[in-house]
């Protein structure tokens, strides 16, 4: 089946420090790749859209020079979390898709992000 | 607006045991129904779906049926094994954009 990988799995970085999640689709192109946030006990939100090659559509509320979105090939999406504080610590999912929209989604298995 | 809700867990039960796992939603127009397992250490599979009102959604012994009447999707299992124990979300599809409930971790005991 279509797999996500997303690396690192987990860290922790320092408050005013950047840090960037990446998001693979190991066997499939992925045309257009979704980045969730969840947070303990709460439902993953969507934060953006991203199709490869154009600028993430992100979602009401989500700061978009905060989290920047990059989806240089159809196969790896990344997400950079700058100038990252301790509210920003979450668990960060993202998925794929190789259609148009998000009905065939893949998802990867987060990354848990710790800010100190 | 769209949103799902969830019975909140963690729910434990012996192997063999009935499950059910509560669903109800609101949403405008007609979505669709899903419901995604993740085992530890995974990202989320989609476990069974369902497009319109009545249908049932079936994988792996799981059922779940569209009660448009109730706004329910309810989760059932007559007999739970142990590799069941994961986190399960329902969700909804509507307007191009999945709404997730927030989970419920299940833990199946020999």
């Amino acid at each position: 089946g279509a797999v996500v990988s997303q690396h690192p799995s987990w860290v922790i970085c320092k408050s005013g420090t950047s840090v960037k999640i990446e998001c693979r689709s190991l066997d499939f192109q992925a045309t257009t790749m979704f980045w969730y946030r969840q947070f303990p006990k709460q439902s993953l939100m969507l934060m953006a859209t991203s199709n490869e090659g154009s600028k993430a559509t992100y979602e009401q509320g989500v700061e978009k020079d905060k989290f920047l979105i990059n989806h240089a090939s159809l196969t790896l999406s990344t997400l950079t979390v700058t100038s990252a504080h301790p509210e920003d610590s979450s668990f960060y999912i993202c998925s794929a898709s190789p259609g148009l929209g998000p009905y065939e989604q893949y998802f990867g298995p987060g990354t848990r992000l710790t800010v100190t | 607006g769209n949103s799902v809700t969830q019975m909140e867990g963690p729910v434990t039960l012996s192997e063999e045991a009935f499950l059910t796992i509560n669903c109800t939603y609101t949403a405008t127009g007609y979505p669709s129904l899903f419901w995604y397992v993740q085992y530890p250490g995974e990202g989320l599979q989609l476990l069974l779906k369902a497009t319109k009102a009545d249908d049932k959604g079936s994988n792996k012994g799981f059922e779940a049926t569209y009660r448009k009447e109730t706004t329910s999707f309810h989760l059932e299992k007559g007999s739970v094994q142990v590799s069941d124990s994961a986190v399960y979300f329902c969700a909804l599809l509507t307007g191009n954009q999945f709404y997730f409930g927030t989970g419920t971790s299940l833990t199946v005991i020999p």
